[in-house]
């Protein structure tokens, strides 16, 4: 099955430090998206991204589904950004009905 | 727009015991998935359900099982609890069954003893 693998593992930020988080995958895709898991476990809607860029507030994404790559950045974060970040897909072959995702970018952000 | 919602919140069992956890879907959404999340790790799907049938499977034994009502919400049914079943137990649900935005609902954390 397809692959997604994401980095940093763990990220470690001041409060206004900008960062760049990255996710690769194996194979072609008809859906990638970006969430953010609270504390409580919710994983938060950030981006459906198959390919392009979008921007919401501080938060941007890019996909560039050729070269299988998406790349999250958070600009100016702040301590409400801390969290686990992962990175879903959802494979152009048979198995296009689930989403895969990746083990996640766990992000601390200090104050 | 009503999200989509998960219950219970928590539940404790014992290894061999059942478990229902129950899930209603977004509205206007007529496709339901499950996936399982154990800790320090990224959600696993289950299974998917469509049109009150299952659309798709992941790699977990028979044990674990599902329904999809009418009214599009669904239930995840696991038999026989094992200890590796602990873990936190997502929906989410979507307009279609593929090449669409997924939604997730607040999880139901379940712990066997």
């Amino acid at each position: 099955g397809i692959q997604v693998e994401q980095s940093p593992p763990d990220l470690i930020l001041q409060e206004g430090a900008n960062s760049t988080l990255r996710c690769n995958f194996s194979d072609s895709v008809n859906n990638l998206q970006w969430f953010h898991q609270n504390p409580w476990g919710q994983l938060i809607n950030l981006f459906y991204i198959p390919s392009g860029t979008k921007q919401n507030g501080r938060l941007s994404a890019t996909t560039v589904a050729t070269e299988r790559y998406s790349l999250l950045y958070i600009s100016s974060s702040q301590t409400t950004d801390s969290g686990v970040y992962f990175c879903a897909v959802e494979n152009s072959g048979g198995s296009n009905y689930k989403l895969t995702f990746g083990k996640g970018t766990l992000l601390t952000v200090n104050p | 727009e009503t999200g989509v919602t998960q219950s219970p919140t928590h539940l404790i069992k014992t290894r061999g015991q059942q478990v229902t956890l129950r899930c209603s879907s977004q509205s206007g959404h007529n496709t339901v998935s499950w996936y399982q999340q154990a800790l320090g790790q990224g959600p696993q799907f289950i299974f998917q359900y469509y049109r009150e049938e299952e659309n798709g499977r992941g790699n977990f034994p028979p044990r674990f099982s599902g329904l999809q009502f009418p009214n599009y919400s669904s239930e995840l049914n696991v038999n026989a609890l094992e200890l590796d079943d602990s873990a936190l137990y997502l929906c989410a649900s979507s307009p279609r069954t593929a090449y669409n935005e997924q939604f997730f609902g607040p999880g139901t954390r379940l712990t066997v003893l």
